[in-house]
């Protein structure tokens, strides 16, 4: 079993639907996680960024993490076909004095039809 | 401020032979990494920096060194290149404070053939 399970898709949905994107994971002791986006031939860049449980929001964009289930989840309001993407989800065990080592979901890629 | 960097952007090598994947970094970070990313697959960590002079494997070790000499540059180093090695590579680095975040650069494409 993989550390970190993510559905790859593809996703296509119409311009303004709302999205949701799921990973879970095995190990328990993960307490950061992260979502990636990555545009075709870029590299990742920062998207969400949760420590341990609960949700945050950033504009259209709301991360959840549910440590009781090892679930994380990323919701898109409003999508646009600018967030047409790649976006994985990362989790990291690390503490301080860490080493910041990431595990990555295989990544889901993301269509948004005008 | 570049952020990260990295070169080439893309590159074709034969079986066999060797290569150096350059990354440098003005961010003054401490933690640097290099990860491979292979068609519709996540990221996997190859090797690892956590300062200057100091070097750990990742996931994925085989086939590749590293050396880590100044805290901007941390070049990955190919030796006889396998077909298995096609893949793209990132570079990223972490400052080491609150936090988990770490920066990409743009990545390299490297073909075997």
């Amino acid at each position: 079993q993989k550390e970190v399970e993510q559905d790859p898709g593809p996703l296509s949905v119409p311009e303004g639907a709302i999205v949701s994107l799921n990973c879970t994971y095995s190990n328990s002791a993960f307490q950061y996680f992260m979502w990636y986006r990555q545009y075709s031939r870029k590299g990742p860049e920062l998207l969400m960024y949760t420590y341990s449980s609960g949700n945050k929001e950033d504009g259209r964009f709301t991360a959840q993490v549910d440590k009781s289930s090892k679930y994380i989840s990323l919701f898109i309001r409003d999508s646009q076909p600018s967030d047409s993407a790649t976006y994985l989800c990362a989790m990291s065990a690390s503490g301080s004095g860490n080493t910041g080592k990431l595990i990555f979901g295989q990544g889901t890629t993301l269509q948004v039809k005008p | 401020n570049a952020g990260v960097t990295q070169t080439p952007k893309f590159r074709i090598l034969k079986i066999g032979q060797s290569m150096t994947l350059q990354c440098t970094q003005d961010m003054n970070h401490n933690y640097m990494y290099w990860y491979r990313q292979d068609p519709g697959m996540g990221l996997k960590l190859i090797y690892y920096s956590v300062g200057a002079g100091i070097t750990d494997k990742g996931e994925v070790p085989n086939g590749y060194n590293v050396s880590r000499s100044t805290t901007e540059d941390f070049p990955l180093r190919l030796e006889l290149a396998a077909p298995s090695q096609t893949s793209v590579y990132f570079c990223a680095t972490r400052s080491g404070g609150q936090g988990e975040t770490q920066y990409f650069g743009p990545g390299t494409r490297l073909l075997v053939l």
